[in-house]
């Protein structure tokens, strides 16, 4: 399996500011993934970032509070942008597995956001 | 919309005990549901998949049926230990590459 890494591991943020979080994985993929996890819920995804085109959002996610980057195969960022107490969650990415069957998908090890 | 249903919310078994996990999914054209463990600060963690040309699939300890009519699929774990305790999740993927999931277990397994 992929080896996934994300930046900063967490954070605490003042309500109104941004924050980036970086992902980072040893091999090339096609698929990148953001999932939100608010504390003691399941996970929710937020969008799939495609490289080289715009990142396709789910239901409830925009990309002015939630811009994405996907500049090559290996890497990703999610922004959550003017934050409020309520994006305290834990953001995760995923890579759908480039070495074995296609759907596996992998997970980093979060990034834990506190918004005072 | 899609929903994957789990339950239970929490198991607390003995040492050596078997646990069980059941989810249902509503997308009848799904076809790879995935089990993820959670532990405390951690990601989640691909423990076991199965996808539906087949109606079991174990490894080791676990175990994973799958039954398309009902639209449901289960986790076994056998022989529980300590180190099992964990958060597990199961997925069901819709559209062909998003994965949606259920509500998880918070399962606990006393020495």
């Amino acid at each position: 399996s992929a080896v996934i890494s994300q930046k900063p591991s967490r954070d605490i943020c003042q309500r109104g500011t941004s924050l980036t979080i970086q992902c980072q994985v040893d091999s090339q993929v096609t698929m990148m993934f953001w999932y939100r996890q608010q504390p003691g819920q399941s996970l929710t995804l937020i969008a799939t970032a495609n490289q080289g085109s715009e990142a396709t959002y789910e239901s409830g996610f925009v990309i002015d509070k939630f811009p994405i980057s996907r500049p090559n195969l290996t890497f990703s960022t999610l922004t959550v942008s003017n934050m409020s107490p309520e994006d305290s969650s834990i953001y995760l990415c995923s890579v759908e597995g480039s070495a074995g069957e296609v759907d596996e998908q992998f997970f980093g090890p979060g990034t834990r956001l506190t918004v005072l | 919309g899609e929903n994957v249903e789990q339950h239970p919310s929490t198991l607390s078994v003995q040492e050596g005990d078997s646990a069980v996990i059941k989810c249902t999914y509503s997308d009848s054209a799904s076809n790879y549901f995935p089990w993820y463990k959670q532990e405390l600060g951690k990601g989640p963690q691909l423990i076991i998949d199965i996808r539906s040309n087949v109606g079991e699939k174990k490894d080791q300890r676990i175990a994973v049926t799958l039954n398309k009519t009902a639209k449901h699929f289960s986790l076994h774990i056998t022989e529980t230990q300590p180190e099992d305790s964990a958060v597990y999740f199961c997925a069901a993927i819709y559209n062909t590459d998003k994965l949606i999931f259920g509500t998880g277990t918070r399962l606990q397994v006393f020495p």
